[in-house]
């Protein structure tokens, strides 16, 4: 089972260049999301997409667009990258249940530097 | 979401039971406590949630107090792939659609040989 599959595994950047994170799930999670963590932090919300369709901000969405191409696949992008974008990017996955939430699968991570 | 308090960090010797707490003394009645964890490096990963009632599962234990105020995730025997950080989430659930999870900072378990 491959679950969360997130590419690249690496990348650095130079400050103003432009990249997508791709993420892939094949639970048939309904909803997907993308987080950041910095060194010492515990991770925080970019975006979220609770549906095929629909798109909304999390806690730190300045500098970030995401796509959600189909079910599957939900697509982080930075337009310009800046120095403060460095991190380790995660995405995940759940499909919320009639009551609760159920468990939410995650990546390996993305580790990005800009330089 | 209800905020929650963790010790920052904890030492528990191999093959004991590890017992971490956390307060989340402004939980409200529909809000959930889940427990993730993270490895060096890795995605965090799912280990147990509750409501009120203590649950087991394969992996760990969740105690909850009768107040819900706080709660305590139980390890049964420890072992040096336990070693991670470990986050408390109260949450309640969304509705139409899942939001996303709160993390805070946690807490480091480290399992001594």
């Amino acid at each position: 089972n491959a679950g969360v599959t997130q590419t690249p595994k690496f990348q650095v950047l130079k400050t103003g260049q432009s990249m997508t994170l791709q993420c892939a799930q094949d639970m048939n999670h309904n909803s997907m999301y993308w987080y950041r963590q910095d060194p010492g932090m515990g991770l925080r919300l970019i975006y979220y997409s609770a549906s095929e369709g629909t798109t909304d901000k999390g806690e730190v969405p300045n500098g970030y667009n995401v796509s959600r191409l189909n079910k599957r696949e939900f697509s982080l992008r930075l337009e310009s990258a800046a120095p403060s974008q460095t991190s380790v990017y995660f995405c995940a996955s759940s499909d919320p249940p009639g009551v609760g939430i159920t468990e939410a699968f995650f990546g390996q991570g993305t580790r990005l530097t800009v330089v | 979401d209800a905020k929650t308090t963790q010790p920052t960090s904890m030492d528990c010797a191999e093959g004991r039971a590890a017992n971490l707490p956390c307060n989340h003394s402004t939980i409200s009645g529909n809000e959930y406590v889940y427990w993730y964890r993270q490895i060096h490096s890795q995605g965090p990963q799912y280990i147990i949630h509750g409501l009120k009632n203590n649950e087991t599962n394969e992996m760990a234990s969740l105690i909850i107090t009768e107040d819900r105020k706080s709660s305590t995730l139980i390890l049964p025997h420890a072992t040096l792939r336990d070693t991670a950080v470990y986050y408390c989430i109260v949450r309640a659930y969304s509705g139409g659609g899942a939001d996303g999870l709160t993390f805070g900072k946690g807490t480091h378990l480290i399992i001594q040989p």
